[in-house]
Order: C-alpha cells, then structure tokens, then sequence
C-alpha cells in the first residue's frame, strides 16, 4: 500500500520561501511509471495542479505557468521523497498543499494535505 | 487550457435515494484520462472513478461513472450517510497539466 507523509511548516511569511516533503512508503520516488505530483486546494482557485517530478531514464520537472518562475520540485533518492519550494510567497499562495502519485494520468495516493497560510 | 464545469453546484438528495452529477468539459476529453474524486472536510480527494467508469479499488457498486467527450456523470445510487461529500471531476488529456472542476456538494435533504 502506497503511503505518502508531508511535512513542512503552516506558517511562512510573505516574500519568504515555501518548503514542504513528501515521504514515499510503498513505492520509489525512482518509479518509471509514475509521477510525483504537487496540488493546491483554496477556496478562490480550487484545486490547483502545481507541478510534479518522474523518472523516464532521466530526470524531469513539469510546472504549472502560474508558479513556473517560483518553483522547484526536487526529487530525494536517498529518502525516498520529494519537496515543493515555492518562493516569494504571498497570501495568495494561502492554501491547502497537497503531495500525490500520478499514474496512468489519474490521482490514485495522496497526502494527508498541509495548510499553509502566508502572514507577517 | 480545458475547463471542467460542474451541476449542480449543490445537490440535495435524500438517502436511500441516487444522485446525479454532470461534468462538462471545453473541449473533448479521452475517457481514459477523466476521473472523479470524493472529499470530505478535513481529508485529502479519494479516487472513486478513474477512466470515466473504472471504480477504483474498494469503492462500492453504487458509484459508477458514464460518458464521453465532453459529457460526463457520477451515479450514486442508494445513498448513504457517508456519500455526503463534495465531488470533484478532474481530467488529464493534456500533458503536463490536468485540470479539476470546481466540485458538486452532495447534501442531506
């Protein structure tokens, strides 16, 4: 059974960087028929895709063009995870994150979600 | 971009009764890349449908998923206490980025 575990802080002030973890059990962040996916949920965009990283015999990113020139998703073989960066945080960026595996283009593990909310 | 429209926005229904929740997409959509997702408040989506009609794993019968192109619809049939949630469709024909409507609350009447 695939289990993903997210960390990181609830609080981040504006202009700052936002950082969260996704912890892999049950599977390999190194999977090639998978993707690891990050996901927003706030009540003005809904839920948002974000991003994702996969492995296809090399390493790849894909970003949303809203969050492109502020985000990286890094893969961690060594943990078994992956993180989200978001930097120049603003309240806008005030929502519920999500980790998730793609696979076969559907949604199927997610992570319990982590409210992040952007405040001095 | 494709964008997913949901009806209703709210739906109240009895239990015991079904429900019936429309998807529509702007564009067409391949059925295998338009599922549908369950959340209830303070928990992450759970995959219900997947491929338009393929129930994921442990997901009762009486959720089942039709459509094609543009037009798609969850079933819930004999409802129970637990189905009252917001559900979400969510489709994937692009690659990178797929995309979710913006949900149906399913509520007790």
């Amino acid at each position: 059974q695939v289990q993903l575990q997210q960390s990181g802080p609830g609080l981040v002030t504006p202009s700052q960087t936002l950082s969260l973890t996704c912890v892999i059990s049950g599977d390999s962040v190194s999977s090639n028929t998978v993707a690891w996916t990050w996901i927003r949920q706030s009540p003005s965009r809904g839920l948002e895709w974000l991003g994702m990283t996969y492995y296809r015999t090399t390493w790849y990113q894909e970003y949303a063009g809203s969050v492109k020139s502020r985000i990286t998703i890094n893969p961690d073989t060594s943990k078994n995870q992956f993180s989200l960066q978001l930097n120049s945080v603003t309240p806008e960026d005030s929502a519920v994150y999500y980790c998730a595996r793609l696979q076969a283009r559907t949604l199927h593990y997610w992570g319990q979600g982590t409210l992040v909310t952007v405040s001095s | 971009e494709i964008v997913l429209t949901q009806s209703p926005a709210t739906l109240s229904v009895s239990p015991g009764e079904t429900a019936t929740l429309s998807c529509r997409a702007s564009q067409s959509v391949s059925s295998s890349f338009l599922a549908w997702y369950q959340q209830k408040p303070g928990q992450a989506p759970r995959l219900l449908i997947s491929n338009a009609s393929n129930r994921a794993t442990g997901i009762p019968d009486r959720f089942s998923g039709s459509g094609s192109g543009t037009e798609f619809t969850l079933t819930i049939s004999s409802l129970q206490s637990e189905d009252f949630a917001i559900y979400y469709c969510h489709q994937y024909n692009n690659w990178p980025q797929g995309t979710f409507g913006q949900g149906t609350k399913l509520e007790i009447k």
